[in-house]
């Protein structure tokens, strides 16, 4: 799987948006962006993935540039429960079941 | 509820025993994962298995060993050969596809003294 590169920590106000980067420019045109986020002392838990359009769901959107060297995560109102550390992931579809790899992530801090 | 169980949360060994982690699933996902996450880092492969009776080693599978007798349950050994076993555990399973999403247990805390 090709690899990402996310900063190590964000900081951002509560009740405010979070855009979290990564960047991703080795990507080939079958990998599928995911991304997860681990909440303190827990398993990580999927958010959202997409191959080229933008996508939304309960949790989070996902913004994907145009030539998908590059993605970011939204939160739009970022609440104290968000506060984890967030993966971005490449997985291939022909990857079948084989596992997710991990980076470090990026480390989410909400001030209240 | 559908999902993965861990047990126990919190797991105390003298150093030289050996001793295994629980996990259970009942999502009927075919593939199930080990994971090693140590303070700070990210998570670490250790095992996987695809298929019951199948399995392939990971990363960091020195000191280790997994068995997949049934769908449901990957229970991990952590043996006395693993340098340095104090760790949280996290165990995880997944179904192929589009929409692969890997789910993962609540963990265990291993502490080894």
């Amino acid at each position: 799987d090709a690899k990402t590169t996310q900063p190590n920590s964000m900081e951002s106000n509560e009740e405010e948006p979070v855009h979290l980067p990564c960047n991703h420019s080795t990507i080939s045109g079958t990998d599928y962006i995911h991304w997860y986020r681990q909440l303190p002392s827990q398993g990580p838990e999927y958010v959202i993935h997409g191959l080229t359009s933008n996508v939304n769901n309960r949790m989070a959107s996902l913004a994907i540039a145009e030539d998908r060297k590059s993605s970011t995560l939204i939160l739009h109102r970022a609440t104290l429960r968000d506060a984890a550390v967030y993966y971005c992931i490449l997985r291939a579809l022909s990857s079948g079941n084989t596992p997710l790899v991990f980076g470090k992530g990026t480390r989410l801090s909400v001030i209240a | 509820d559908g999902g993965i169980t861990q047990s126990p949360k919190y797991l105390f060994r003298k150093e030289g025993q050996n001793v295994t982690l629980s996990c259970e699933q009942n999502l009927n996902h075919d593939a199930m994962y080990w994971y090693r996450q140590d303070p700070g880092q990210g998570l670490r492969l250790i095992y996987y298995s695809q298929i019951v009776n199948d399995f392939q080693k990971g990363d960091i599978a020195e000191g280790y060993s997994v068995s997949r007798e049934k769908k449901e349950s990957f229970p991990l050994t952590v043996t006395s050969a693993q340098k340095n076993p104090t760790a949280f555990y996290l165990c995880a399973s997944s179904v192929s596809g589009e929409s692969y999403e890997q789910y993962f247990g609540p963990g265990t805390r291993l502490t080894v003294t």
